[in-house]
């Protein structure tokens, strides 16, 4: 089956520190990949996609590259801020069960000033 | 653009009592999605539907949750009767066509936490 296995947190970091968080599946046919992001109080976000091996997800400075040699997707921002803490969720759907996103566990992220 | 909302926020309930939870999606988004997240994992989804018609419904537990979609706006999902298990964060999401689920595009509300005692 599909699923989705991502690094225990909580992870905490001081700012301006690089973050690295993991994030490797398990697919039956081509899966998209996602990284969704919950801010406290807030509702999950999309924060990057990727839909292919080897395409680059990025936004607001984080960055993850489609990996399916190890199918990986980790998560990477070379300088975190305060304002980044918050849940991280890896995710993946494959396209034969359009619709159906399966979710990583979360990763809780906290920066220290 | 108003986003998904969800509400209520927070409903404490003791076992045995019904509970509603009711969602508006933003708005022309054909595809509503009910996700349960337990403290500490991530969303499993519960039903999906399309227009009004629920389309994957295969993770619902039938025995006590039951939704609706009557007009293929808003949408109520229940549970009767609430067991100590059901405790958890009941989501709601909405997406922009039947295979926006492949682009990962989903628009999530803020939740409503359940406490059952």
């Amino acid at each position: 089956g599909n699923s989705v296995t991502q690094m225990e947190g909580p992870v905490t970091l001081s700012e301006e520190a690089f973050l690295t968080i993991n994030c490797t599946y398990t697919a039956t046919g081509y899966p998209s990949l996602f990284w969704y992001v919950q801010y406290p109080g807030e509702g999950l976000q999309l924060l990057l996609k990727a839909t292919k091996a080897d395409d680059k997800g990025s936004n607001k400075g984080f960055e993850a590259t489609y990996r399916k040699e190890t199918t990986s997707f980790h998560l990477e921002k070379g300088s975190v801020q305060v304002s980044d803490s918050a849940v991280y969720f890896c995710a993946l759907t494959v396209y034969s069960s359009a619709s159906k996103i399966i979710f990583g566990s979360g990763t809780r992220l906290s920066i220290r000033p | 653009e108003a986003g998904v909302v969800q509400s209520p926020r927070y409903k404490i309930i003791e076992k045995k009592q019904p509970v509603a939870f009711w969602c508006n999606p933003i708005s022309g988004h054909n595809t509503l999605y009910w996700y349960l997240q337990n403290l500490g994992q991530g969303p499993e989804l519960l039903i999906r539907y399309e227009n009004e018609e629920a389309v994957d419904d295969s993770q619902l537990p039938k025995d006590r949750f039951s939704a609706e979609r009557l007009k293929g706006v808003d949408s109520t999902l229940k549970i009767q009767p609430a067991e100590l298990g059901d405790s958890a964060v009941y989501l709601c999401a909405s997406s922009l066509g039947s295979l926006a689920g492949s682009t990962g595009e989903l628009f999530f509300g803020e939740g409503s936490r359940l406490t059952v005692l």
